[in-house]
């Protein structure tokens, strides 16, 4: 079974220091999503992708986050500097287009600033 | 007003009873409901979706929608320990909401 790869799983870096995350969607999903998952709390949307363009990035915290899908197919999401407060889980997940389909997530990659 | 919210937990149920999950969702023109379970430190799985009014089953998992009350539930028969998790509502209006989720726990 097709499946959303993320690495690396664990990562713990200290604060203001940078820190990327990388998806890979299943094949042939044109849309890629990276959440961010507080503990405690539900998913919130950081960003979706169609294809290489973003389609929302509204919650995004752009002076210190960032994310590519250069070729459309594969993302990088990037924090710099990080703080106390990105500790979180980053979930990735796609779908095969961006409205009324399921969304299949990622294992996740558990961030930890300290 | 959050956009999407659940019932507080957590919720424990006894096994083999009826387990209700409850969500609600302020804007109307959401047009597709989840229903998702997270075991702990794991990733969100989708368990159910629904579309239209009335109710969906599946195995089970009942889900039941009502758009004019904005309201979305999930029923799970013969609960099991192993049903025991977080359950995420989530709603698509122009992008997917998730609620903060209700902890559930099955006792045996």
């Amino acid at each position: 079974e097709a499946e959303v790869a993320q690495s690396p799983r664990y990562k713990i870096t200290e604060k203001s220091q940078a820190v990327a995350f990388w998806c890979d969607p299943i094949s042939g999903h044109a849309t890629l999503y990276w959440y961010r998952q507080i503990l405690g709390q539900g998913p919130e949307l950081l960003v979706q992708f169609q294809d290489e363009s973003v389609v929302d990035d509204s919650q995004l915290p752009k002076d210190r986050f960032s994310a590519e899908r250069l070729k459309g197919v594969d993302s990088t999401l990037k924090i710099q500097p990080a703080e106390l407060g990105d500790s979180a889980m980053y979930l990735c997940a796609s779908s095969t287009s961006f409205s009324g389909n399921t969304i299949y997530f990622g294992e996740g990659s558990w961030l930890t600033v300290v | 007003q959050k956009e999407v919210e659940q019932n507080s937990g957590p919720l424990s149920v006894p096994e083999g009873a009826i387990a209700s999950l409850n969500c609600t969702y302020s804007d109307r023109v959401s047009q597709s409901f989840f229903w998702y379970r997270q075991y702990s430190g794991k990733s969100p799985e989708l368990i159910m979706s629904i579309y239209s009014n009335g109710d969906k089953e599946d195995g089970r998992f009942t889900a039941q929608l009502n758009k004019a009350s904005q309201y979305v539930s999930l029923l799970i028969r013969d609960s099991q320990p192993s049903d025991s998790a977080t359950y995420l509502c989530a709603v698509e209006a122009q992008k997917l909401v998730f609620g903060q989720g209700t902890r559930l726990t099955i006792n045996p």
